[in-house]
């Protein structure tokens, strides 16, 4: 079955620390790949997307992710994150098909400690 | 522009009303979604309609139905509200459904009592 995995439900990090945020998909063919942002009481946000071309992907906020066929992962990662990052984050699949169905993963909590 | 609007914001019901939520978006777009959201669990489809005139169950369609007004609006209707419907619902919308890209809306917070 189609199914995107993020195994870490909750990152913890200081301040000005490097983060990653793991996500892996399962195997297809073709692939389309993305990251929302979900800040509290908000909607969802498109963070980066990876349709095809360079496998490292930039986004917003200083937000980067590298796509990986041989693993089958897409994990997010930023430099030096802010207070301001802390949000959920969900990584989301489209595999190729007729429709345009994204299937979300379970999210993960990043949490930026001063 | 708004883009994605919701209504309403917040809604609490007893178990077995009904209610519709409203979704309507400005950017043309053709195809549109809801989405119900649940703590671990992420985000899951109930419904979708890929342009005007055509809709199609998601994943989690049981207990929902819904019509898509004109192109503008997407309504989700709730015939007999149950405590297992309590979420978060998004709605969302795409230029095509085989645009990647979906816009998402501020959402719904559901409690069924």
């Amino acid at each position: 079955a189609q199914s995107v995995t993020q195994l870490d439900s909750q990152v913890p990090v200081f301040e000005e620390a490097p983060v990653e945020l793991r996500c892996n998909y399962s195997s297809s063919v073709s692939v389309y790949l993305f990251w929302y942002v979900q800040y509290p009481n908000q909607g969802l946000q498109l963070l980066l997307k990876y349709l095809s071309g360079s496998t490292l992907v930039k986004g917003i906020n200083g937000f980067e992710a590298e796509f990986n066929k041989s693993q089958t992962s897409f994990h997010l990662r930023k430099p030096s994150v802010h207070i301001s990052d802390t949000a959920e984050y969900f990584c989301a699949v489209k595999y190729g098909g007729a429709t345009n169905k994204l299937i979300f993963g379970t999210g993960t909590l990043l949490a930026v400690q001063p | 522009n708004a883009g994605v609007t919701q209504t309403p914001k917040f809604q609490v019901l007893k178990t077995g009303q009904s209610m519709t939520l409203q979704c309507a978006q400005d950017m043309n777009h053709n195809s549109m979604y809801w989405y119900r959201q649940d703590p671990g669990m992420g985000l899951r489809l109930i419904y979708y309609s890929a342009s005007e005139g055509t809709t199609d169950k998601g994943e989690v369609p049981n207990g929902y139905n819904v019509s898509r007004l004109n192109k503008r609006e997407f309504s989700l209707r709730l015939e007999s509200a149950a405590p297992s419907q309590t979420s978060v619902y998004f709605c969302a919308s795409s230029p095509s459904d085989r645009t990647y890209e979906q816009y998402f809306g501020p959402g719904t917070r559901l409690t069924v009592t």
